[in-house]
């Protein structure tokens, strides 16, 4: 099966921290892997897209890894504000399809 | 610009009953999909289209239809539902670029209640 696993289901972290949250998956390294955003009672919305060439990508305060070896994805926000509280999902390419993990519910407190 | 508008937003149908729930999108995307998000459980593929007038089965697909007429439009149907089909729907479109499909766009939802 591509499964897809975020370790931890909440995160609580200070303002001003940077916040990580963990992707691993199992099996065979996607070609890609996808970070979303969701707030409650709406739909994820698309952050960032890394391949498996790349090693790293940023956008704005926020970035990702992809680490084949350990067949791990790392998000990072920097200089976390409150307004960056909501679940953060990452999702596997397979084909025409993604995979998505639980998620991982982020608080960040003023 | 709407982007994925997916209605209705809210529903509750009694066992057995049957409905259909619609995906549309403007944004002239190839791709579009139906997942379905349980506490727990994480968003689940039931079915997909990457094309016009294509289908295909995702991870959960049994109990449900679809159908792509138009481009535009994403159908899902429910035939007879059942108390497990209690669950937040989330429809998605997407294209290729670079030869890989690109982030999905969502629509925000639709929450239905079997009883």
């Amino acid at each position: 099966s591509q499964k897809i696993e975020q370790n931890s289901e909440a995160l609580n972290i200070q303002e001003g921290k940077t916040a990580t949250l963990t992707c691993n998956y199992t099996n065979y390294s996607p070609a890609y892997l996808q970070w979303y955003r969701q707030d409650p009672g709406r739909g994820p919305v698309f952050l960032l897209l890394i391949r498996e060439n790349e090693k790293e990508k940023r956008k704005e305060r926020l970035k990702v890894t992809f680490d084949t070896t350990l067949k791990q994805s790392l998000f990072h926000i920097t200089a976390s504000q409150p307004a960056d509280s909501a679940t953060y999902l990452c999702a596997r390419a397979t084909g025409n399809q993604f995979y998505f993990g639980t998620g991982t519910s982020l608080t960040v407190i003023p | 610009n709407a982007g994925v508008t997916q209605t209705p937003k809210f529903r509750v149908l009694k066992t057995g009953q049957s409905m259909t729930l619609l995906c549309a999108q403007d944004m002239n995307h190839e791709y579009m999909y139906w997942y379905r998000q349980d506490p727990g459980m994480g968003l689940r593929l039931i079915h997909y289209s990457v094309g016009e007038g294509t289908t295909a089965k995702g991870e959960v697909p049994d109990g449900y239809n679809v159908s792509r007429l138009k481009k535009q439009n994403f159908l899902l149907g429910l035939e007879s539902a059942a108390p497990s089909q209690t669950s937040v729907y989330f429809c998605a479109s997407s294209y290729l670029l670079g030869g890989q499909i690109y982030g999905y766009t969502f629509g925000s939802g639709t929450r239905l209640t079997v009883v």
